[in-house]
């Protein structure tokens, strides 16, 4: 299956600070990638959908100031979460569709765990 | 899109067919019924999907009733890498149609 891959694995950083967490589809070009973010022991929550070339769509109850969400090219969405907090300490998991057509799956990245000090 | 139930947890033993079963009988006709699993702190992975005929891949299969109103994920062989959370997802599929996430079925797979 087509490859998407998450830079960093994992960071620790203080209380206040912002941190970047990239996505990228490596093998094939996606229009449309997810962000989303799984608490310990809870299933994946969709955070928001990013699309190349426009703004993000968030959920409801996600702060889109906070994520600020940015699909730049067809392999790449950057997600960064702006003055972060202990509360924000989760995976972060992107997932990107191989082509626009009906009937293709969605692959998901391998996870990038945040914690905040 | 359509609400999916799954039993919370399953065991199976390592060599048997682990049959893992889904309820979505708010399904509508163009959603397809995506399976995905998540083996602990990595992304979750996909496994097969269809929308009306039985599908099989390495992985598994997946036979869909013909209402639609439910299916079964099979792995025919379980080893103990099988051991993870299932989930059953509908989603209409179309290019940008998200996923969403239930709470799953957690398969232990017993030696």
């Amino acid at each position: 299956g087509a490859v998407v891959s998450q830079h960093p694995s994992w960071v620790i950083c203080k209380s206040g600070t912002s941190v970047k967490i990239e996505c990228r589809s490596l093998d094939f070009q996606a229009t449309t990638m997810f962000w989303y973010r799984q608490f310990p022991k809870q299933s994946l929550m969709l955070m928001a959908t990013s699309n190349e070339g426009s703004k993000a769509t968030y959920e409801q109850g996600v702060e889109k100031d906070k994520f600020l969400i940015n699909h730049a090219s067809l392999t790449l969405s950057t997600l960064t979460v702006t003055s972060a907090h202990p509360e924000d300490s989760s995976f972060y998991i992107c997932s990107a569709r191989d082509g626009s057509g009906i009937g293709s799956e969605q692959f998901f990245g391998p996870g990038t765990r945040l914690t905040v000090l | 899109d359509a609400k999916t139930t799954q039993p919370t947890s399953m065991d199976c033993a390592e060599g048997r067919a682990a049959n893992l079963p889904c309820n979505h009988s708010t399904i509508s006709g163009n959603e397809y019924v995506y399976w995905y699993r998540q083996i602990h702190s990595q992304g979750p992975q996909y496994i097969i999907h269809g929308l009306k005929n039985n599908e099989t891949n390495e992985m598994a299969s997946l036979i869909i009733t013909e209402d639609r109103k439910s299916s079964t994920l099979i792995l025919p062989h379980a080893t103990l890498r099988d051991t993870a959370v299932y989930y059953c997802i509908v989603s209409a599929n179309f290019g940008n149609e998200k996923l969403t996430f239930g709470t799953g079925t957690r398969l232990t797979i017993i030696p």
